[in-house]
């Protein structure tokens, strides 16, 4: 069962450019959205993160955009570079047992 | 490098076969996660530990099972392998369970290809 559906599945956006990524959930008892980032043969690791009381979270070139009533939620990456190139995974989890529902991946490729 | 490690990187056997994947968490941390990754199935929680106490249970099958032991490692068992099973197994910690969420350190991984 998949609780939290993400898009695209794959990105390629031009150095400089803005890499979007969108997730969807269903489950309302969900309050904490982290996004991980996945280089090849890496475990993920936790980019950005935000709780659905905030509409907007920046941390440097990384932003999340949250729509609680819509129960969707984006990251942007600003000024795309190369190294960007990985997979991008967001997920959510609720309660204190920290059971984390990760979408499905986005395949995002920087070109120079 | 996350803290985490895992052994063995990489592991080949045969349908049937039993194996075991361990972790050792980051130190301090005191809460160990099991996750699957597939090519078809994304990442999938599997089974969450703490302080040597089963914690939460995700999608994790009949035949696999975990444990975390007192020097607070952990170690996941999988048997009667098949093709299927043939992933990438991580393992994550973090400080603890919370009211708040803790960030999970995820180790680089083992990947099991079954034959």
């Amino acid at each position: 069962q998949q609780q939290v559906k993400q898009s695209p599945q794959s990105l390629i956006v031009q150095k400089g450019g803005i890499s979007i990524i969108n997730c969807a959930y269903e489950n309302t008892a969900f309050d904490y959205f982290p996004w991980y980032q996945q280089f090849p043969g890496k475990g993920p690791a936790l980019l950005i993160a935000i709780r659905p009381d905030v509409s907007e979270k920046k941390e440097g070139r990384f932003t999340i955009s949250f729509n609680k009533s819509a129960k969707q939620f984006s990251l942007h990456i600003m000024d795309s570079q190369p190294g960007d190139s990985a997979t991008y995974f967001c997920a959510a989890t609720s309660g204190g047992y920290q059971k984390v529902t990760f979408g499905t991946g986005t395949k995002l490729q920087v070109i120079p | 490098d996350s803290g985490v490690t895992q052994t063995p990187k990489h592991l080949i056997t045969a349908t049937g076969q039993r194996v075991t994947l361990r972790c050792s968490p980051r130190s301090g941390d005191l809460s160990v996660y099991w996750y699957q990754q597939s090519l078809d199935q994304g990442l999938q929680f599997l089974i969450q530990y703490y302080n040597g106490e089963e914690r939460a249970k995700g999608n994790i099958l009949e035949r696999f099972s975990a444990q975390q032991f007192p020097d607070l490692h952990s170690e996941l068992n999988l048997s009667s392998l098949e093709l299927g099973d043939s992933a990438l197994y991580f393992c994550a910690s973090s400080v603890a369970p919370g009211s708040s969420y803790n960030e999970q350190f995820f180790g680089p991984g083992t990947r099991l290809t079954v034959l």
